[in-house]
């Protein structure tokens, strides 16, 4: 079946605009997470949604970022007033319902802001 | 706070050879572990994971094994390819309350000279 879905592959944009980032996981996950790979950095954990439940957000770094998930499948990762510090890859996975299951990732937003 | 660290931090072998990789976790409360590969420029692949209540999983030319009393997990490649290159990451599921990331080594680099 179909994996794990990101779009778009490759995002450049100016400092200060808005950016959305979008996952589409494997049908019948229920847990989605996105992550964000900087140069030379490891993973970083951004935010969590399980099912219907109030998502984890402790990972996003900070306001400007912030995440949907609708109808318990699409999400959305958006970036309000992007900074030079916010361009890395994007990576969003999904497993079937609990953050201990086997995850699978996309394969990755790459965000540049100049 | 789980800490995962993977050494070395590269690794050049000649093809053919078998090799180990090393990846460690501070906190042996783990429910899991997962292997993952990545290609440059792309997302992740799940390779192996392994339960807490296993010693050893098998795909094809991968081992991977787990210790948990000593914090320690191996993924052992026989018959190293040049396809084999790509970098090798472990990751274990936060064990903490209320939080449902998964916790990433920095990842080996493996490069298989043909």
């Amino acid at each position: 079946g179909a994996g794990v879905s990101q779009s778009p592959s490759n995002k450049v944009t100016e400092k200060g605009k808005d950016v959305e980032l979008r996952c589409d996981p494997i049908s019948g996950h229920t847990a989605l997470y996105w992550y964000r790979q900087s140069l030379g950095q490891g993973l970083e954990f951004l935010i969590y949604f399980q099912g219907n439940s109030a998502p984890d957000k402790s990972g996003l770094p900070s306001d400007r970022f912030s995440a949907e998930r609708t109808g318990g499948s699409v999400s959305t990762l958006t970036i309000q007033r992007t900074q030079q510090e916010d361009s890395a890859v994007y990576l969003c996975a999904s497993s079937l319902v609990r953050h201990v299951d086997e995850q699978y990732f996309g394969p990755g937003t790459r965000l540049t802001v100049t | 706070k789980q800490e995962v660290t993977q050494i070395p931090a590269a690794l050049s072998v000649p093809e053919g050879e078998n090799l180990v990789l090393n990846c460690s976790f501070t906190d042996s409360a783990i429910y899991n572990l997962q292997w993952f590969r990545q290609d440059p420029g792309k997302g992740l692949t799940s390779l192996l994971l392994i339960q807490s209540s296993q010693r050893e999983q098998t795909s094809g030319r991968l081992n991977a094994s787990l210790d948990k009393s000593s914090g320690r997990s191996t993924l052992y490649i026989a018959a190293s390819q040049p396809g084999d290159s790509a970098t090798y990451l472990c990751a274990v599921p936060y064990s903490g309350a209320g939080s449902y990331q998964l916790t990433f080594g920095k990842g080996t680099k493996l490069s298989v000279i043909p």
